[in-house]
């Protein structure tokens, strides 16, 4: 089963430069979310969709913007990358709003030199 | 339990016992808790739920343990095998904040053979 897939796996970027990480799922799930994770941090979270054309801000949206024209993807763009957003990037959906399990894709690691 | 600064909190255990493994969590209106494996270069991966309106949940050699008096929640892992070593990650959902995941740190389970 496709579930979440996230786009590329790896990506190298100079400090500046605006990069756009994908996430696309199969399931119709009606909420996504991005997460970034650094060591000592844990998973935090940048935004969330609760639909289509509908996004919200998590704990740490600055330097990011999302939009989801479709369901089933939901992309995040880093307008002018900085070196604190070096990171693993998890994109993760869900099908309810509440008491159901996300489910995370396998991550993109980003480097910013 | 939660880690302090940039190292994981780490178990390790002999292939066959079985794993205990803690989580503390931050809100009395949590609802809902999840628990979540890890592997490296892999997004997290959903093992198993729990309502607060149960204080027990099994599921394949893991049972989760709720308790919310002192807001402790426990992942037990039977007959402990070197495929589950991982990173453990315990998560909550706070009605308080609409429904959003809030994760632990995480605790590094490492399995000897």
């Amino acid at each position: 089963d496709a579930g979440i897939t996230q786009s590329p796996r790896y990506k190298i970027t100079e400090t500046g430069r605006q990069v756009t990480l994908m996430c696309h799922q199969t399931w119709s799930h009606s909420y996504m979310f991005w997460y970034r994770q650094d060591l000592g941090h844990g998973l935090r979270l940048i935004y969330y969709s609760a639909a289509a054309d509908i996004t919200d801000k998590g704990e740490v949206p600055d330097g990011y913007v999302v939009s989801r024209s479709k369901t089933e993807n939901f992309p995040l763009t880093l307008e002018s990358a900085t070196r604190s957003q070096t990171s693993v990037y998890f994109c993760a959906s869900r099908v309810g709003e509440r008491a159901s399990p996300l489910h995370f894709g396998n991550g993109t690691r980003l480097t910013v030199t | 339990g939660e880690s302090v600064g940039l190292h994981l909190p780490t178990l390790s255990v002999q292939e066959g016992d079985n794993s205990i493994i803690n989580c503390a969590y931050s809100n009395s209106a949590s609802d809902y808790f999840i628990w979540y494996k890890q592997e490296s270069g892999k997004g997290p991966q959903f093992i198993i739920d729990i309502r607060s309106n149960m204080d027990k949940r099994q599921g394949q050699r893991v049972t989760v343990l709720l308790n919310k008096t002192v807001k402790h929640l426990s992942l037990q892992i039977a007959a402990t095998q070197p495929g589950d070593s991982a990173v453990y990650f315990c998560a909550e959902n706070n009605n308080n904040q609409g429904g959003k995941l809030i994760f632990g740190q995480g605790t590094e389970l490492s399995v000897k053979p």
